[in-house]
């Protein structure tokens, strides 16, 4: 059974702080991770995907990936009440489209 | 405008009634899958299908079914058999050509039991 496993939180900053939130994954083979950002009663929405061992950076989000050590991480800086949320990490199984999911770390934003 | 629709958005079951939640998609994607989201949870793969005519079972699929028939279709079905269906469920769909392409998802069906 493949796992993805994350921190359920919550997690609290407070407005204007970094956030991070960790991630591990149990498939050494997995080449494709991904961060969504889920709103209470609304579906998923894709933040960032990194595929390449280092940083990857898309305006306050930074995702970070270390395969060796079977590691993803979501920075926010300057994170905002808006960004209360739950994280989830998924990664697709390695030779399938079996996409595993975490149990997500919820984000609370303190104004 | 493309996506996935899902209907209903809530939906009631009674004791020993099997119930389908519908999954369209406009995207032209080859890939669909069904997740089970429990409150404070994460997402549970139920079924997922990368081409019509052929599906697999996830992580939870005892007591669902579902059909691929057509490719912007994926209705699943909570039979009877599943004793605690109370859940979120979502619908979600791929290019099916690359693990590195993102999912997108519906918008959702809440399920409860009467």
């Amino acid at each position: 059974q493949k796992e993805v496993e994350q921190n359920s939180g919550p997690l609290s900053v407070p407005e204007g702080a970094i956030a991070s939130l960790n991630c591990t994954y149990s498939d050494r083979g997995s080449q494709s991770f991904f961060w969504y950002r889920q709103y209470s009663g609304k579906s998923p929405e894709l933040i960032m995907s990194i595929y390449s061992n280092g940083d990857k950076e898309d305006g306050r989000f930074t995702a970070q990936l270390n395969k060796a050590s079977q590691y993803v991480s979501l920075l926010i800086r300057d994170s905002q009440p808006s960004d209360s949320a739950t994280y989830l990490c998924a990664v697709p199984t390695s030779g399938t489209y079996k996409y595993i999911f975490g149990t997500g770390t919820r984000l609370k934003v303190l104004a | 405008d493309g996506g996935i629709t899902q209907s209903p958005k809530y939906l009631f079951r009674k004791e020993g009634q099997n119930v389908t939640l519908s999954c369209e998609q406009n995207l032209n994607h080859d890939a669909m899958y069904w997740y089970r989201q429990d409150p404070g949870q994460g997402l549970r793969l139920i079924y997922y299908s990368q081409i019509v005519n052929d599906f697999q079972k996830g992580d939870i699929a005892e007591g669902y079914s579902v059909s691929r028939e057509k490719k912007e279709s994926f209705p699943l079905t909570v039979t009877s058999a599943q004793k605690n269906p109370t859940a979120f469920y979502l619908c979600a769909s791929s290019q099916g050509s690359s693990t590195t392409e993102k999912l997108f998802f519906g918008s959702g069906t809440q399920l409860s039991v009467l």
